[in-house]
């Protein structure tokens, strides 16, 4: 079975500067897509970004990008230019690429403080 | 476009009730998925509708039951309450494109339950 893991309960930040957040995850198989969410106090899940495992190329979007380590499993997601807005419980995903197998699997997620 | 609307968006029920929980999916979308959100946890898979049909299911027991009816909508029903069901509950919708990696899950912003 797959599993996700993040290390960091919490997490704080200075307005403007960076963060990273950890992620890893185990699974057997080899094609499969990760995925950052982020879910604010109004409690709705938001995609943040999605890397799709047979891609090299790490994913990018605006001020968020990733580091998509395939051998070490590990899949972190950068934040630059921290904002306020930013402030959210972040969640690392995984799914599956095989054929209507849908379900995401979540890690416990991290809560990012951003100090004014 | 309403995007996923839930309803209702909270709830109290007592030990042993039955509770219904209802999600109308994104336009265009015909596939459903519910999950569990556990305070201070990700959410957790329940299981997945599509054609009116359960098309998965993750580890939970039989008192969480579904339906989705012709219009793409979707019930989770819970009998039996336990104290532990307490938690929010998380609809997702999305379109299945016939082929892997369907378009982006979309969710909606939850039901939380209470059980007292």
């Amino acid at each position: 079975a797959q599993t996700v893991t993040q290390s960091q309960p919490e997490m704080s930040v200075q307005e403007a500067e960076t963060v990273t957040l950890s992620c890893t995850y185990d699974t057997s198989e080899s094609d499969y897509y990760l995925f950052w969410y982020k879910q604010p106090p109004s409690r709705q899940m938001i995609l943040v970004i999605r890397q799709e495992a047979y891609k090299q190329q790490n994913a990018t979007e605006n001020r968020f990008s990733v580091n998509f380590q395939k051998a070490a499993k590990s899949f972190s997601l950068k934040i630059s230019d921290s904002q306020l807005g930013d402030a959210a419980m972040y969640f690392c995903a995984y799914r599956s690429a095989r054929y209507r197998d849908d379900k995401i699997i979540f890690g416990k997620g991290t809560r990012l403080h951003i100090l004014p | 476009d309403a995007g996923v609307t839930q309803s209702p968006t909270h709830l109290i029920k007592t030990r042993g009730q039955q509770v219904t929980l209802r999600c109308s999916p994104k336009s265009g979308h015909d596939t459903v998925s519910w999950y569990q959100q556990a305070l201070g946890q990700g959410p957790q898979f329940i299981f997945q509708y599509y054609e009116e049909e359960e098309r998965q299911r993750g580890n939970f027991p039989d008192r969480f039951s579904g339906h989705q009816f012709p219009n793409y909508s979707s019930e989770l029903n819970v009998n039996a309450l336990l104290l532990g069901d307490s938690a929010l509950y998380l609809c997702a919708s999305s379109h299945d494109i016939g082929a892997p990696m369907n378009t982006e899950a979309f969710f909606g912003q939850g039901t939380r339950l209470t059980v007292v």
